[in-house]
């Protein structure tokens, strides 16, 4: 099946730094999201980008299909943030189910 | 995420317990998914069902683990004889039925945690 491979797996900011998360994916795929599951535990829908850029606020993501890889950025980084960022890939070939990365866990202190 | 509803939020079981997780889907969605968050782990895929069907069961295990959506009421996850191992986070997931799906996008509920004793 399709690998996917987040980095950097932690992170450690203070409040208002900036910070890229990357996903790498082995194969084509169909749809890309992003996701931040927050200390609660819930699973926040940031992003759906197959391919391309866009722009949310203070969070931004481009995915380039062809070379296999997504970028999330985070701006101005607040506490809030803090938590654990996963990319989620459907893979052409899989049918409709999501594989994830293991998650970048990103800390920002104030 | 507003929308796709798990009941309930936390569930202790002791070993040997069944375990019967609840997720109702977003309002006109006829796609669920469920997946399983171990300790420290990413998501990993258990079942995807439309109504009445399963599609893709690649992800269950062989024995004690069973899934249904019926054409009326929630999507049920069935855990019988519960074990220490399953111990985890169960979230469920919907999307939107044909031909809406060119772009499948699933939305989350908040995850049942189960913990077994």
């Amino acid at each position: 099946g399709i690998q996917v491979e987040q980095s950097p797996p932690d992170l450690i900011l203070q409040e208002g730094a900036n910070s890229t998360l990357r996903c790498n994916f082995s194969d084509s795929v169909n749809n890309l999201q992003w996701f931040h599951q927050n200390p609660w535990g819930q699973l926040i829908n940031l992003f759906y980008i197959p391919s391309g850029t866009k722009q949310n606020g203070r969070l931004s993501a481009t995915t380039v299909a062809t070379e296999r890889y997504s970028l999330l950025y985070i701006s101005s980084s607040q506490t809030t943030d803090s938590g654990v960022y996963f990319c989620a890939v459907e893979q052409e070939t899989s049918g409709s189910r999501l594989t994830f990365g293991e998650g970048t866990q990103l800390t920002v202190n104030p | 995420n507003a929308g796709v509803m798990q009941n309930p939020r936390h569930l202790v079981r002791r070993r040997g317990q069944e375990a019967r997780l609840r997720c109702s889907p977003m309002k006109g969605h006829s796609h669920v998914y469920w997946y399983r968050q171990l300790p420290e782990e990413g998501l990993k895929f258990m079942v995807y069902l439309q109504k009445e069907n399963i599609i893709d069961e690649s992800g269950m295990p062989k024995e004690r683990f069973s899934a249904e959506f019926p054409k009326e009421g929630p999507s049920i996850l069935r855990i019988q004889q519960v074990v220490r191992g399953d111990s985890a986070a169960y979230f469920c997931a919907s999307s939107p039925p044909s031909p809406y799906r060119a772009k499948n996008i699933q939305y989350f509920g908040a995850g049942t945690r189960l913990s077994v004793l």
